[in-house]
């Protein structure tokens, strides 16, 4: 059964910081691994896909990487600002019916 | 192009009522999953859906529960005899194709208090 687990569970960062979520999942049969953002009280905004057969996706500020291998994925935010606070969720999809399995996110406050 | 759409976004019901929410899919998604989030924790599968018929339901609970997607019109989770445990967000997402290598997108959930 697939798990997936986010570490940490909240990190607070001045602004202009690099930083790394981490992001570990149990069984390395995946499809794709799929990072969101979440503000309170809203929905998830997709941010980035990367499917099993690729490394790492950019988008803007933003590197996803995946190592299948060793089970882990990172999402690296460079120069982060006070707009990215919000909780960053990774998901695999390893089923056949293309569910995602979600970690419980981890908080990010970026502090002006 | 218009995202997932969902409603009502905020639902309010007593113990014993029934919960319809309703999730319209992106356009020329055919694929469509509920999703529930209990507070404080991570968002669970709880059903994957096609045109008029349910595909894997395994994450639904086995009372009260059940989803439809017919061939006109949005689909729909109901909640039958709502009790306090059922106070959660559920989101819908969308997915073009069978979604094994597809991306999924949300839309920005229903929030259900049950009193």
């Amino acid at each position: 059964k697939q798990e997936v687990t986010q570490i940490p569970a909240a990190l607070s960062v001045p602004e202009g910081e690099n930083l790394v979520l981490n992001c570990s999942f149990t069984d390395s049969a995946i499809y794709n691994l799929q990072w969101f953002r979440q503000d309170p009280g809203k929905g998830l905004t997709s941010l980035l896909l990367i499917q099993s057969s690729q490394r790492e996706q950019t988008s803007g500020r933003l590197n996803a990487s995946l190592d299948k291998s060793s089970g882990r994925s990172t999402l690296y935010i460079a120069a982060s600002q006070p707009g990215d606070s919000a909780t960053y969720l990774c998901a695999a999809n390893g089923g056949s019916q293309g569910n995602l399995i979600f970690g419980k996110g981890t908080k990010l406050s970026v502090k002006p | 192009n218009a995202g997932v759409m969902q409603n009502p976004r905020h639902l309010v019901r007593r113990r014993g009522q029934e919960a319809r929410l309703r999730c319209s899919p992106m356009k020329g998604h055919s694929h469509v999953y509920w999703y529930r989030q209990l507070p404080e924790e991570g968002l669970k599968f709880m059903v994957y859906l096609q045109k008029e018929n349910i595909i894997d339901e395994s994450g639904m609970p086995k009372e009260r529960f059940s989803a439809e997607f017919p061939k006109e019109g949005p689909s729909i989770l109901r909640i039958q005899q709502v009790v306090r445990g059922d106070s959660a967000a559920y989101f819908c997402a969308s997915s073009p194709n069978r979604g094994q290598t597809g991306e999924l997108f949300f839309g920005e959930g229903s929030r259900l208090t049950v009193l």
